[in-house]
């Protein structure tokens, strides 16, 4: 069965500073892992998606994360956080082709400190 | 495009109640799933539902049901409301193709007293 671990449930960077955000997955299959945003009252939003094609995936606002098999982490990363960055991140395993079951990581509130 | 919408917006039950949620999907989705997010917590899977059944569920008791429309909208049902029911319920929709990658409703935030 698939499993997903946020290793911070909380992380506190300043403006203009890089941002990183772990996430290691446990997967027997193939997975494809996602990164969500959620800021204050408000719906999920993708920022992006690995599904087996290059490793280095490229989302939206600047975000970007390395699948590594080797190390099974799916790490968020962003050259220079901005204050519009703070909210809740959430990484996100699924087995394709199998149960599709998305699992939910308990997610890391990103703070932006001025 | 209207994307994912959700009715209500929040919603206060007492406990012993029944509540209905709703959810339409994104445009030319026809797979939806809901979640459920409890303060501070990721979402939990409930179940999804394609073609008017649930195709798959999650470890929720049976006091929560649902129900898909033939115009892929879908219903969250939870009988005998418990204090612990408190959370987000959110609704996602997809392609059953790709029913991976979903996209989500803002959520209703039900209050149980």
């Amino acid at each position: 069965a698939q499993s997903v671990t946020q290793l911070d449930s909380h992380v506190s960077v300043s403006e203009g500073t890089p941002v990183l955000l772990r996430c290691n997955y446990s997967s027997s299959y193939s997975p494809s892992l996602f990164w969500y945003v959620q800021h204050p009252n408000k719906g999920l939003q993708l920022l992006l998606k690995y599904t087996s094609a290059a490793t280095l995936v490229k989302g939206i606002n600047g975000f970007e994360a390395e699948f590594k098999k080797s190390e099974t982490s799916f790490h968020l990363t962003k050259p220079s956080a901005h204050m519009s960055d703070a909210a809740e991140y959430f990484c996100v395993v699924t087995e394709r082709g199998r149960d599709d079951k998305i699992i939910f990581g308990k997610g890391t509130r990103l703070h932006i400190l001025p | 495009d209207a994307g994912v919408t959700q009715s209500p917006t929040h919603l206060i039950k007492t406990r012993g109640q029944q509540v209905t949620l709703r959810c339409s999907p994104k445009s030319g989705h026809d797979t939806v799933s809901w979640y459920q997010q409890a303060l501070g917590q990721g979402p939990q899977f409930i179940f999804q539902y394609y073609e008017e059944e649930e195709r798959q569920r999650g470890n929720f008791p049976d006091r929560f049901s649902g129900h898909q429309f033939p115009n892929y909208s879908s219903e969250l049902n939870v009988n005998a409301l418990l204090l612990g029911d408190s959370a987000l319920y959110l609704c996602a929709s997809s392609l059953v193709l790709v029913s991976y990658e979903q996209f989500f409703g803002p959520g209703t935030r039900l209050t149980v007293l």
